[in-house]
């Protein structure tokens, strides 16, 4: 079964500096997806990062910017210029693709609290 | 905006009443999932369908829980009676099935259901 692991639990910023979310994770597959999703206090859970293992690239959207390292099953999330509006909780999940078969779930980290100081 | 609905928003009951969570999954995605999140053991699978039919609800205890999709429009997640430890915010996420190679591997998440039980 797979697994992800975050091992910040809370994490802080300062305002406009730049953060990054660290998220590793366990597979014997070689197909999957990796996501960063937000989470503000109204709970709802907003996609913020993408990211197919097929691909070498890593993902960007905007101010956030991934860092994709598959032979060590490592995915990190960096923030730049963070914004108040960033503070939120970050979970990091795992969906195998559809080459593999099997489960089609999102398997979750515990997740990390970000706080970001005026 | 095509969103996934949940209702209730939050509910308090007693111990041993019965609760039933509704969700409508956004229209044409033929996976529905139902996750409970808690602080102690973060987001938990409880259930997931594909085209209605239920294909893993292993993480749901049988004994109180029940999840159905009567419906391709509508996904209900019970329990009865419920008990204080059932006390947790539940998610329904939807989604196109992986088995679709174009598929991006998102889910789409609802508001979730705040349940408290007394």
């Amino acid at each position: 079964a797979q697994t992800v692991t975050q091992s910040q639990p809370e994490m802080s910023v300062q305002e406009a500096e730049t953060v990054t979310l660290s998220c590793t994770y366990d597979t014997s597959e070689s197909d999957y997806y990796l996501f960063w999703y937000k989470q503000p206090p109204s709970r709802q859970m907003i996609l913020v990062i993408r990211q197919e293992a097929y691909k070498q690239q890593n993902a960007t959207e905007n101010r956030f910017s991934v860092n994709f390292q598959k032979a060590a099953k490592s995915f990190s999330l960096k923030i730049s210029d963070s914004q108040l509006g960033d503070a939120a909780m970050y979970f990091c999940a795992y969906r195998s693709a559809w080459r593999q078969g099997g489960s089609e779930k999102l398997v979750f980290g515990k997740g990390t609290k970000l706080t970001v100081n005026p | 905006d095509a969103r996934v609905t949940q209702t209730p928003r939050h509910k308090v009951t007693e111990m041993g009443q019965e609760v039933t969570m509704r969700c409508q999954p956004i229209l044409g995605h033929n996976t529905v999932f139902w996750y409970r999140q808690t602080m102690m053991q973060g987001l938990e699978l409880l259930a997931y369908f594909r085209n209605r039919a239920p294909l893993d609800d292993s993480g749901m205890p049988k004994d109180r829980f029940s999840a159905e999709m009567p419906d391709a429009t509508l996904a209900t997640l019970k329990i009865q009676p419920s008990e204080p430890r059932d006390s947790a915010v539940y998610f329904c996420a939807s989604g196109p099935t992986l088995r679709v190679p174009t598929n991006t591997g998102e889910l789409f998440f609802g508001e979730g259901s705040r349940l408290t039980v007394l």
